[in-house]
């Protein structure tokens, strides 16, 4: 089964600074990759992913994610940092068992952006 | 975009009480919807696949009498969790129309607490 571990359970940036939250995944093949943001309370929306195509990837609110398959890394970057940014992070594989597909998730990391 | 909406937003019920959640799919068909629960600070669990028409898939370790799920029609997909303790107080959240392809929407999350 497909698995991703994230690095950093809690990552700390000043407003303006680069963000970078780390995701690893653990798949013999080419792996299905999302990142999603959560807010307080609320539901899970995602930010961008990987499905075998670019390996930069684009996504919303200025993040983007590069796959490294020699790293077997799928971390997320954003330039410059907003306040608005602060969330809590989760990296996700599709991992398919018994013939069912299903998202698995990482322990999340808590970005906090100071001012 | 395809939107899930979820209901309710918090509820909170007495020990020993049912409590109905809903999860529907407003601009979309949803054969397959996935019921996850959330605790402090942590990552999402998957609780179990709900699937249209036909009995759900629950994960290891979930009590499918704890935790009954239907799935009745395309666009609506019930977790009812019954004989509620307080240690069934979370954070829930549903997901639908999820494929590799297009990520997986989800619902804005129901907080759940037993009192």
């Amino acid at each position: 089964a497909q698995s991703v571990t994230q690095l950093g359970s809690h990552v700390s940036v000043s407003e303006g600074a680069l963000v970078l939250l780390r995701c690893n995944y653990s798949s013999s093949v080419p792996p299905y990759l999302f990142w999603y943001v959560q807010y307080p309370n609320q539901g899970l929306q995602l930010l961008l992913k990987y499905t075998s195509a670019a390996t930069l990837v684009k996504g919303i609110n200025g993040f983007e994610a590069e796959f490294k398959k020699s790293e077997t890394s799928f971390h997320l970057t954003k330039p410059s940092a907003h306040m608005s940014d602060a969330a809590e992070y989760f990296c996700a594989v599709i991992s398919e068992e018994g013939g069912s597909e299903k998202l698995v998730f990482g322990k999340g990391t808590k970005l906090t952006v100071n001012p | 975009g395809a939107v899930v909406s979820q209901h309710p937003s918090r509820v909170i019920c007495k020990s020993g009480t049912s409590v109905k959640i809903e999860c529907r799919s407003l601009d979309f068909q949803a054969t397959t919807m996935f019921w996850y629960r959330q605790f402090p600070k942590q990552s999402l669990m998957l609780m179990a696949t709900s699937n249209e028409g036909s009995k759900a898939t629950y994960e290891q370790g979930v009590e499918k009498d704890k935790f009954l799920i239907n799935h009745a029609s395309l666009t609506l997909s019930t977790l009812t969790v019954t004989s509620a303790h307080p240690e069934d107080s979370s954070f829930y959240i549903c997901s639908a129309g999820g494929t590799y392809l297009y990520g997986y929407t989800f619902g804005s999350g129901t907080r759940l607490t037993v009192v």
